[in-house]
């Protein structure tokens, strides 16, 4: 059974800071890894999609890197913005039998200061 | 292209009542999916459909709960007697058909969900 979880649960940090969102997950045979930011009493924008196949992706000041065989994936934001504050969701689709299930962490609430 | 469209945002009921909610999907996607957030805890996955069609209901509960995506309108996801533990907030999602071994992905884009109580 497929678990993820996201370190740390909580992250508070001054503007213009660089920042890391740890993701990992049980089982290294996905399909996809996806990140999700959720608001406040709202729904979940994807940010970044990365196949099994790639290495990282990179969106604006966002970065997701992923290694399949440690189970690990990493979310970069660079020079940090008030903006940013919301909850980050690292979510994986093991594929095959699994397609289109998505297993999410319990997510990182980041709280971005000026 | 509108997104994924949920209604009602917020639903209240009274233990015994049906709760039902509704998703339509964003243009051109004919894969839907639901999932429950209850309070305190991470998003679950509860079914998978297509068109007339469910292809993974392994998350959703034995008793009570059932999902439809018909043929024309939107998917539905029904809750019969609902009970307080059923007070959560219920996500839809959906993405385009697979493309293909080569390619593919299954980007999921979320609606905004319906927070459901129940008194």
């Amino acid at each position: 059974k497929q678990e993820v979880t996201q370190i740390p649960a909580a992250l508070s940090v001054p503007e213009g800071e660089n920042l890391v969102l740890n993701c990992s997950f049980t089982d290294s045979a996905i399909y996809n890894l996806q990140w999700f930011r959720q608001d406040p009493g709202k729904g979940l924008t994807s940010l970044l999609l990365i196949q099994s196949s790639q290495r990282e992706q990179t969106s604006g000041r966002l970065n997701a890197s992923l290694d399949k065989s440690s189970g690990r994936s990493t979310l970069y934001i660079a020079a940090s913005q008030p903006g940013d504050s919301a909850t980050y969701l690292c979510a994986v689709n093991a594929g095959g039998t699994s397609y289109g299930k998505l297993t999410f962490g319990q997510g990182t609430i980041l709280t971005v200061h000026p | 292209n509108a997104g994924v469209m949920q209604n009602p945002r917020h639903l209240v009921r009274r233990r015994g009542q049906e709760a039902r909610l509704r998703c339509s999907p964003m243009k051109g996607h004919s894969h839907v999916y639901w999932y429950r957030q209850l309070p305190e805890e991470g998003l679950k996955f509860m079914v998978y459909l297509q068109k007339e069609n469910i292809i993974d209901e392994s998350g959703m509960p034995k008793e009570r709960f059932s999902a439809e995506f018909p043929k024309e309108g939107p998917s539905i996801l029904r809750i019969q007697q609902v009970v307080r533990g059923d007070s959560a907030a219920y996500f839809c999602a959906s993405s385009p058909p697979p493309l293909g071994s080569k390619g593919a992905k299954n980007i999921q884009y979320f609606g905004a969900g319906t927070r459901l109580s129940v008194l």
